[in-house]
C-alpha cells in the first residue's frame, strides 16, 4: 500500500512481482527525464532516462513511460528484487538547462521476501 | 564508468565553524558540477551550479555568502558552508557533468557528504 504525509510515498511489493513507480513532473518544456536509485547514505544512482520524443524506453528489467498530455513519467521494474528495495526518483531538465536536474519528491519502494 | 568522488564522507563540526566539501571528477573533465542538498527523507534540492572558471549560479533562496562555491579547475569544486549552524546539518551531494569523451552530457553523481553541525 501507500503512505503519505511526513514520510516518503511508499511502493510494498511481493518480490517476483512488477513495480510501477510514478511521478508527476512540472514544466511542460522539460524535454529530458531520468530515474534514479538512491540507497540509504549514497548518492542516486542513474537508472534510465528519456527524451521527450519519446515516450517508451526500455532497459534490462525497466521500462520508463512518457506521457507528455499528463506531465506523468512511470518507471517499471519486472521481477522485483530484494535488492531493488530503495527510493526512487525522477528528474526533469528544463530545456536548455545545461543539465540542470530537477528531482521529484521520490517514493520507496520496499521488497518483501 | 565515471566517477565522481566527495570528501569528506561524513564531518561534524562545532556551530559557528566553517566546512569545506570537496568533490571531483576522478576520470574525466566537468565544466559544470552542480550541488545538492537533501534532508531526511526528502528530495534532492539544487543549490547551486558550478562552472569552472566563473561564479557559480545558485537557485532561489540559497544564500551565496553562506553556501562558497568555488570551481578552480575542471575536475575540482568546492563547497563551503561558513559560519555553520544546526540547521545547516544536511546530507550534500554534488553532480559533475562529462564535458567530452564517450560520456558526453551524462551527469555523475559523488557518494554525498553528511553534515552534522553541533
Amino acid at each position: 500500500g501507500e503512505s503519505v504525509g511526513l514520510h516518503l510515498p511508499t511502493l510494498s511489493v511481493q518480490e517476483g512481482d512488477n513495480s510501477i513507480i510514478n511521478c508527476a513532473y512540472s514544466n511542460s518544456a522539460s524535454d529530458y527525464f531520468i530515474w534514479y536509485k538512491q540507497e540509504s547514505g549514497k548518492g542516486p544512482q542513474f537508472i534510465i532516462d528519456i527524451r521527450s520524443n519519446m515516450d517508451k524506453r526500455q532497459g534490462q528489467r525497466v521500462t520508463v513511460l512518457l506521457n507528455k498530455t499528463v506531465k506523468h513519467l512511470s518507471l517499471q521494474i519486472a521481477a522485483t528484487q530484494p535488492g531493488d528495495s530503495a527510493v526512487y526518483f525522477c528528474a526533469e531538465s528544463p530545456e536548455d538547462s545545461s543539465y540542470k536536474l530537477i528531482f521529484g519528491s521520490g517514493t520507496r519502494l520496499l521488497v518483501r521476501p | 564508468g565515471a566517477v565522481v568522488s566527495q570528501h569528506p564522507s561524513r564531518v561534524i563540526c562545532k556551530s559557528g565553524t566553517s566546512v569545506k566539501i570537496e568533490c571531483r571528477s576522478l576520470d574525466f573533465q566537468a565544466t559544470t558540477m552542480f550541488w545538492y542538498r537533501q534532508f531526511p527523507k526528502k528530495s534532492l534540492m539544487l543549490m547551486a551550479t558550478s562552472n569552472e572558471g566563473s561564479k557559480a549560479t545558485y537557485e532561489q533562496g540559497v544564500e551565496k555568502d553562506k553556501f562558497l562555491i568555488n570551481h578552480a579547475s575542471l575536475t575540482l569544486s568546492t563547497l563551503t558552508v561558513t559560519s555553520a549552524h544546526p540547521e545547516d546539518s544536511s546530507f550534500y551531494i554534488c553532480s559533475a557533468r562529462d564535458a567530452g569523451g564517450a560520456n558526453t552530457g551524462e551527469l555523475f553523481f559523488g557518494e554525498g557528504s553528511r553534515l552534522t553541525v553541533l
